[in-house]
């Protein structure tokens, strides 16, 4: 089974401090990876994707995520955090092949919150 | 251009009566998704729609859940006889092609609450 684990429902950061949020995924086969980020009473908003080739992926706002392959890891970073990055992140798993071909499989989400 | 949007963007209903979801994608965009946020739940897929191709209808939880899509654009998504367990957001997706690289653009929500 295709699963997705984000290890830290909140993260607390200081404004202008880096930030980690952190994914782990498990599937059977090669997986493409996406973060979204939801603010309140909000739809998904996509942030960046890994697909293939070079395993640091730069995405909108200033984030950028790692893939890391012997650690099933894609965890999402930015250098230095804004209060207005603060929200719910969500990391996702795609199959590039199979019957669930369609779906995207989502961790349970992390909330963010940058203090000033 | 413009973005998915869903309507209605909130729904309150009393528990057995029937609902309907409206997803319109962007334009050209050829798949389209549902999926369901609850508390409980995180973030469920329902089913999702190819172009022609039959739709994948593993993840409805039951079989009061229904959705079809018109013409290859506008989808709904029809629960029947509603249960307070259903109360959750409901978001549809769509993206150019089906294949697994493609990303998914979410529309904003329906927010059903069922009493």
């Amino acid at each position: 089974a295709q699963s997705v684990a984000q290890p830290e429902d909140q993260v607390n950061v200081a404004e202008g401090n880096p930030l980690t949020v952190k994914c782990t995924y498990s599937v059977s086969g090669n997986p493409y990876l996406f973060w979204y980020v939801q603010y309140p009473n909000r739809g998904l908003q996509f942030l960046l994707k890994y697909i293939t080739g070079d395993n640091l992926v730069k995405g909108s706002y200033g984030f950028e995520a790692e893939f890391n392959k012997s650690q099933t890891s894609f965890h999402l970073k930015k250098p230095s955090a804004l209060v207005s990055d603060s929200a719910l992140y969500f990391c996702a798993v795609r199959l590039d092949r199979g019957s669930t071909l369609g779906r995207l499989y989502f961790g349970r989400g992390t909330q963010l919150t940058v203090w000033p | 251009g413009a973005g998915v949007s869903q309507s209605p963007s909130n729904k309150v209903t009393e528990k057995g009566k029937d609902v309907e979801l409206r997803c319109d994608p962007i334009s050209g965009h050829t798949a389209l998704y549902w999926y369901r946020q609850s508390l409980g739940q995180g973030l469920e897929f329902l089913i999702y729609f190819q172009g022609n191709s039959a739709p994948d209808k593993s993840g409805l939880p039951s079989d009061r859940f229904s959705a079809e899509r018109t013409g290859g654009s506008v989808s709904t998504l029809t629960i029947q006889r509603t249960q307070q367990e259903d109360s959750a957001v409901y978001l549809c997706a769509s993206s150019f092609q089906s294949g697994g690289a493609e990303t998914q653009y979410f529309g904003p929500g329906t927010r059903l609450l069922v009493l």
